[in-house]
């Protein structure tokens, strides 16, 4: 079973541009969680996904956004890119987002900010 | 003060040692506690899910719950040079979502050859 396919791996940008990553969950994986992870921060949640629909989100501006489409693969978003985006941006997946059914992580996609 | 504390290390054993990693919680509600392994330039891979409290194997790897102290470890046993990675705990409360996971800043461990 194929499990969580982020891409790109890596990404280069400059300030002010904007980007697009992609997360494709495991078969059958209902649940998508996006996650920023830097080495002051840790693992912060940025949002949840299920069936198309934002679930929770967390404490990110407005310049973060994401979607889900009908076959449960999301997008994420970033706008206007600022110096401390770079960082490595974590897709999980799950069933259905509940406590009892543990997320499995991608790869990651590291953002670079010049 | 966080909701849950871990050593951020590094870590460093000689090969064949049993290492002993741990984190702290505050939060009383959680139920269900998990235990992640990310090696340099991957994604956190589930090594191990435990529900409320007690002890799970899975080889050479055990996990442990005390509720009441509110601590959890991960012990490995037989430790061998790839086991060398970040170790992340991971905690929820029972009726939550994927949003309300709460992890641990990870511990950094290396196994000396």
């Amino acid at each position: 079973k194929a499990g969580v396919t982020q891409t790109p791996r890596y990404l280069i940008k400059t300030r002010g541009q904007q980007v697009t990553l992609s997360c494709s969950p495991i078969s059958g994986h209902r649940s998508v969680s996006w996650y920023q992870q830097t080495p002051g921060q840790g693992l912060q949640f940025l949002f949840e996904y299920f069936s198309e629909t934002q679930r929770n989100k967390g404490n990110f501006p407005g310049r973060f956004s994401g979607r889900q489409f009908s076959n449960s693969r999301s997008e994420m978003n970033v706008s206007t890119l600022e110096l401390g985006d770079s960082a490595l941006y974590l897709c999980a997946s799950s069933l259905d987002g509940s406590p009892n059914q543990p997320q499995h992580f991608g790869d990651g996609t590291r953002l670079s900010i010049l | 003060q966080k909701e849950v504390e871990q050593d951020p290390g590094p870590l460093s054993v000689p090969e064949g040692a049993i290492v002993s990693l741990n984190c702290t919680y505050s939060n009383s509600a959680f139920q269900y506690f998990m235990w992640y392994r990310q090696y340099s330039r991957k994604g956190p891979e589930l090594l191990m899910y435990t529900y409320s409290s007690g002890n799970k194997e899975d080889g050479r790897f055990t996990a442990q719950v005390d509720k009441s102290s509110k601590y959890i470890s991960l012990f490995i046993r037989d430790s061998q040079p790839s086991d060398s990675a970040t170790y992340l705990c991971a905690m929820s409360r029972r009726y939550s979502s994927a949003s309300k996971i709460i992890f641990g800043s990870g511990t950094r461990l290396s196994i000396r050859p």
